[in-house]
């Protein structure tokens, strides 16, 4: 069955380092992927989405490029924001029908100023 | 503004009582789901609905039920069958298209057993 790998954490960065988050994930066919991001006691937004093969999202400085190759989705920051602290969560879905959604355990992120 | 409300945002309850957590959606979304959150696990789905009057049990079912009487509603009962059911609940959204994929989420309800 489909599954998502990312490290637990938590990842604690200065103010203004760069960020990396890694996602690898095991499912046939193509899905479609996406990071959503948890602030403390809030539900999930989604960061951004990729569907197919080579493309990149991006949003709010994050990117993630669907790497096929290495089946990896990894989440980058160029300069990272105390405001950025949260939980961030890669996951996969298909698209029609039932859209199960896999998602991962969630890395938790600390910035410090 | 369109969007998922959750209410109550905490709420405790005592052994042995069923509790009913509510999901409201105003963005004429066709699916709803509920997921539990808990610490190191991720999300684990619970149950969708597809469409009004149809659900489906997720991955964790027991101890839960549903009702979808209304496309804007999807409230979870978490019955005392639950056996360990303090955690973080969230409720999904989605439009049923084949183009589609996405899900948007409510702002979750924590629940105590106390």
């Amino acid at each position: 069955g489909d599954s998502v790998t990312q490290m637990e954490g938590p990842v604690t960065l200065s103010e203004e380092a760069f960020l990396t988050i890694n996602c690898t994930y095991t499912a046939t066919g193509y899905p479609s992927l996406f990071w959503y991001v948890q602030y403390p006691g809030e539900g999930l937004q989604l960061l951004l989405k990729a569907t197919k093969a080579d493309d990149k999202g991006s949003n709010k400085g994050f990117e993630a490029t669907y790497r096929k190759e290495t089946t990896s989705f990894h989440l980058e920051k160029g300069s990272v924001q105390v405001s950025d602290s949260a939980v961030y969560f890669c996951a996969l879905s298909r698209r029609g029908g039932y859209q199960k959604v896999t998602f991962g355990i969630g890395t938790k992120l600390q910035v410090i100023p | 503004d369109g969007g998922i409300t959750q209410s109550p945002k905490y709420l405790f309850r005592k052994e042995g009582q069923n509790v009913t957590l509510s999901c409201e959606q105003n963005l004429n979304h066709d699916a709803m789901y509920w997921y539990r959150q808990d610490p190191g696990q991720g999300l684990r789905l619970i149950y969708y609905s597809q469409i009004v009057n149809d659900f489906q049990k997720g991955d964790i079912a027991e101890g839960y039920s549903v009702s979808r009487e209304k496309k804007e509603s999807f409230p979870l009962t978490v019955t005392s069958a639950q056996k360990n059911p303090t955690a973080f609940y969230l409720c999904a959204s989605s439009i049923q298209a084949p183009s589609t994929d996405t899900q948007y989420f409510g702002p979750g309800t924590r629940l105590t057993v106390l």
